[in-house]
């Protein structure tokens, strides 16, 4: 399976600043997500980061808010724009496997934010 | 979004106990993907499920894909206090030509040693 870092680990932020947060895979992957966990909450895809091209989002995410980029097959980003309390979440970054593995989905270790 | 409900919400057992919890949907799913959630920590893959009816085992779990392609089954046996964090299915669904997994709602388990 891939190992995914991602940066900050953590963050307290004030409302109304952005954050980007950084996904590092150690492999090339076609695939890469960005999820979104709530308080005490299940795992909301925001987005599938798609390298070369504008990411897809699910309904209820918009780009202005969480504008994302996919530079290469190993690296994206995701910015929380213009925060509120409400974007107090972690936020995590996911791939699916390569080849046979591909019906797999593995997770980073998550960006915990706290919007003041 | 859709989200998968998963029985029981939250569970108390004392070390050494089998636990046994399940995923449900109203959709068909082709894959089931079990996970482990730990405090500060992101999901982690346990288990992969691919054909109905599939029994399969990593260690003291057990997970099997229901023949309904509905819903899904973990199973541990002899807890241990480690085996304490939030479990979470996820199902397979193809939306508008790509595949995406929808998340359950998650069953926290406790273990008392």
């Amino acid at each position: 399976s891939a190992v995914i870092s991602q940066k900050p680990s953590r963050d307290i932020c004030q409302r109304g600043t952005s954050l980007t947060i950084q996904c590092q895979v150690d492999s090339q992957v076609t695939m890469m997500f960005w999820y979104r966990q709530q308080p005490g909450q299940s795992l909301t895809l925001i987005a599938t980061a798609n390298q070369g091209s504008e990411a897809t989002y699910e309904s209820g995410f918009v780009i202005d808010k969480f504008p994302i980029s996919r530079p290469n097959l190993t690296f994206s980003t995701l910015t929380v724009s213009n925060m509120s309390p409400e974007d107090s979440s972690i936020y995590l970054c996911s791939v699916r496997g390569e080849g046979s593995g591909y019906n797999e989905q593995f997770f980073g270790p998550g960006t915990r934010l706290t919007v003041l | 979004g859709q989200q998968l409900n998963q029985s029981p919400q939250s569970m108390f057992i004392q070390e050494g106990e089998d636990v046994s919890m399940n995923c449900t949907s109203s959709s068909i799913f082709n894959t089931w993907l079990w996970y482990k959630q730990d405090p500060g920590e992101g999901p982690v893959l346990l288990i992969a499920l691919y054909k109905a009816g599939e029994l399969t085992s990593n260690g003291r779990l057990t997970a099997q894909f229901g023949i309904t392609r509905k819903d899904s089954f973990l199973n541990i046996s002899a807890s241990i206090p480690s085996d304490v964090g939030i479990y979470f299915c996820a199902g397979q669904e193809r939306v508008s030509g790509t595949y995406k997994y929808i998340f359950g709602t998650g069953t926290r388990l406790k273990v008392l040693a």
